[in-house]
């Protein structure tokens, strides 16, 4: 069975563009959260969706947003980045969305570099 | 709100050495709690979780106690090995799954 896959591996921008991240969960999977790894904030939740609904979002600005298509692979766009949105975009895959003690699948995630 | 307290890092042992990793939470609600491993250049894994108090989680020689009562979760093993160097992060949920906190990391270097 095929793991979380994101795309692309590395990207490069500069200010003030924006940028799209792609996830596709674990055949099956219909719940997707995303996650930024930084070296000083470490990670932080972004959003996460259930059958194509955001259904959590966590403390970023309007610039991050993302949506979930009806085969469950999702999308995350940043506009206007700034040099602080640098990191590793994690992307996450579960079953169940509504269990706490469900286990995560996460991708090798898309390191974002804003120059 | 939540949050994760894990130790300091890097942590540097030698193979066959002891390992804890200290880990410990404030939560609002009554949460889960993971331990999630990172190996260079990969995603992160489960490598345990604890749902209840007094619960102990294990995996790969890893164990954790579910300890309410000082809101701990310290990671342990017994002989670690060079493919135990990795970063460790302990997290907790108290809704979702989906939605986690995270520490953030103890990277663990065992050198032969």
């Amino acid at each position: 069975k095929a793991g979380v896959t994101q795309t692309p591996r590395y990207l490069i921008k500069t200010r003030g563009q924006q940028v799209t991240l792609s996830c596709s969960p674990i055949s099956g999977h219909r719940s997707v959260s995303w996650y930024q790894q930084t070296p000083g904030q470490g990670l932080q939740f972004l959003f996460e969706y259930f059958s194509e609904t955001q259904r959590n979002k966590g403390n970023f600005p309007g610039r991050f947003s993302g949506r979930q298509f009806s085969n469950s692979r999702s999308e995350m766009n940043v506009s206007t980045l700034e040099l602080g949105d640098s990191a590793l975009y994690l992307c996450a895959s579960s079953f169940n969305q509504q269990s706490r003690n469900e286990k995560l699948f996460f991708g090798s995630g898309t390191q974002l570099s804003v120059l | 709100g939540d949050s994760v307290t894990q130790m300091e890092g890097p942590v540097t042992l030698s193979e066959e050495a002891f390992l804890t990793i200290n880990c410990t939470y404030t939560a609002t609600g009554y949460p889960s709690l993971f331990w999630y491993v990172q190996y260079p250049g990969e995603g992160l894994q489960l490598l345990l979780k604890a749902t209840k108090a007094d619960d102990k989680g294990s995996n790969k020689g890893f164990e954790a106690t579910y300890r309410k009562e000082t809101t701990s979760f310290h990671l342990e093993k017994g002989s670690v090995q060079v493919s135990d160097s990795a970063v460790y992060f302990c997290a907790l949920s108290t809704g979702t799954a989906s939605k986690l906190t995270f520490g953030t990391g103890t990277r663990l270097q065992v050198t032969l």
